[in-house]
């Protein structure tokens, strides 16, 4: 069975800084799909970023980055430039590729703070 | 507004009770997943339904059921309601299984807030 796991349970950054998510997987699927979530306090769970395992090529959008190491199965969120918007739980997820069932696994969140 | 509409929004009710939680998925997305979110046990994935039929079971208690209709729409039954039933529960919707879309990630509605006392 796959696994997500998050080891930093809070975070917090001065704005405009930069931080660092952590996130590790463990999974014998060699196709999947690596994600990472947004949960702001309105509740509601935003895709922030995306990556396909068969891209060595880390996703970018805008302020936010991954760095994909895909043999150490670690999957970690940079934010650039943090704003006080950033201020949300960040979760990690993993779906694989193959099968009929899209399933995705989430690891337990970093609740990241962003201060003024 | 992501395009996946649930309600009600917050729900309260007394343990022993049954209740129903509606899903509207996006427009053209065949697929409902249901999610629990607990404080200790992050999200949970419930149940999975594609075009009306039963895809993938997660940690979903007997006590609870769902069932997606014609029309796509999904409900989740929780019945014999306990206190630790309390939670946040999400639907999710994703295009097509098979094609692709389901690489591009789930949409998910904003919840709803069920409390048992």
């Amino acid at each position: 069975a796959q696994t997500v796991t998050q080891s930093q349970p809070e975070m917090s950054v001065q704005e405009a800084e930069t931080v660092t998510l952590s996130c590790t997987y463990d999974t014998s699927e060699n196709n999947y799909y690596l994600f990472w979530y947004k949960q702001p306090p309105s509740r509601q769970m935003i895709l922030v970023i995306r990556q396909e395992a068969y891209k060595q090529q880390n996703a970018t959008e805008n302020r936010f980055s991954v760095n994909f190491q895909k043999a150490a199965k670690s999957f970690s969120l940079k934010i650039s430039d943090s704003q006080l918007g950033d201020t949300a739980m960040y979760f990690c997820a993993f779906m694989k590729q193959k099968g009929s069932q899209g399933n995705l696994i989430f690891g337990k969140g970093t609740k990241l703070s962003v201060k003024p | 507004d992501s395009g996946v509409t649930q309600t009600p929004k917050h729900l309260i009710t007394a343990t022993g009770q049954r209740v129903t939680l509606r899903c509207s998925p996006r427009s053209g997305d065949l697929s409902v997943y249901w999610y629990q979110q607990s404080l200790d046990q992050g999200l949970q994935f419930l149940i999975q339904y594609y075009n009306g039929e039963e895809r993938a079971k997660g940690n979903i208690l007997e006590r609870f059921s769902a069932q997606q209709f014609p029309d796509l729409h999904s409900e989740l039954n929780l019945s014999s309601l306990e206190l630790g039933d309390s939670a946040l529960y999400f639907c999710a919707s994703s295009s097509k299984v098979g094609t692709g879309g389901i690489g591009y990630g789930y949409t998910f509605g904003s919840g709803t807030r069920l409390t048992v006392v």
